[in-house]
């Protein structure tokens, strides 16, 4: 059983709003990613953590506050998100933060700042 | 650095045609090879992947076969269905990097017509 669970599937948010993005998955896996996709594009790295602890900042603005509360949780806060801002936020996860790993990705939240 | 370079498409195939995706890579370490599917309005499923030379992956139908003295993992599926119309993903995952990031081409748009 392969399964990364978002929620929630649809957001949209005003400049000055506060939410956040959730994921979860019972694989057992150690390491769990955001990744945000525009349309028409490949995935592009956002966070990555490895045994709940953040590993992997890929330069991301501060208006993104990636949290990973236990093995299991991974949570994406946002705050005075732009329009640009506006993509498909992927979770993922794979078994450990070591390269060659499979990663599986969760159906995304899509995110739409207005 | 590594890289993974497909053609990009769109591709628009009639139904039962064959179908070819090319996949070529550049890495410095051993890599793992991947393709993903990505379905409209979803998120990112893994098809098949491959971890050494030779390895052939299936799933759905669809093969790949690891080709190191080509540095190839091309798509293929005998008889395509209006179902396998979305974007795929071409990807590595190198073990001889320290880092644990994923390199994905570009995406290759599929349409089958009925």
């Amino acid at each position: 059983d392969t399964e990364v669970t978002q929620t929630p599937k649809h957001l949209v948010m005003g400049m000055t709003n506060k939410k956040s993005l959730k994921c979860e998955q019972h694989m057992g896996h150690r390491a769990m990613y955001w990744y945000k996709q525009k349309a028409k594009k490949p995935p592009e790295l956002m966070f990555v953590y490895s045994y709940e602890k953040l590993s992997i900042n890929e330069s991301v603005p501060s208006r993104f506050s990636p949290e990973c509360p236990n093995s299991s949780l991974l949570n994406l806060h946002l705050h005075a998100l732009q329009p640009e801002d506006s993509a498909l936020y992927l979770c993922a996860s794979s078994q450990v933060l070591s390269s060659g790993n499979t990663i599986y990705f969760g159906e995304g939240s899509w995110l739409t700042v207005v | 650095g590594d890289s993974v370079t497909q053609m990009e498409g769109p591709v628009t195939l009639s139904e039962e045609a064959f179908l070819t995706i090319n996949c070529t890579y550049t890495a410095t370490g051993y890599p793992s090879l991947f393709w993903y599917v990505q379905y409209p309005g979803e998120g990112l499923q893994l098809l098949l992947k491959a971890t050494k030379a030779d390895d052939k992956g299936s799933n759905k139908g669809f093969e790949a076969t690891y080709r190191k003295e080509t540095t190839s993992f091309h798509l293929e599926k005998g008889s395509v269905q209006v179902s396998d119309s979305a974007v795929y993903f071409c990807a590595l995952s190198d073990r001889g990097n320290r880092d644990d990031k994923i390199i994905f081409g570009k995406g290759t748009r599929l349409h089958i017509l009925p």
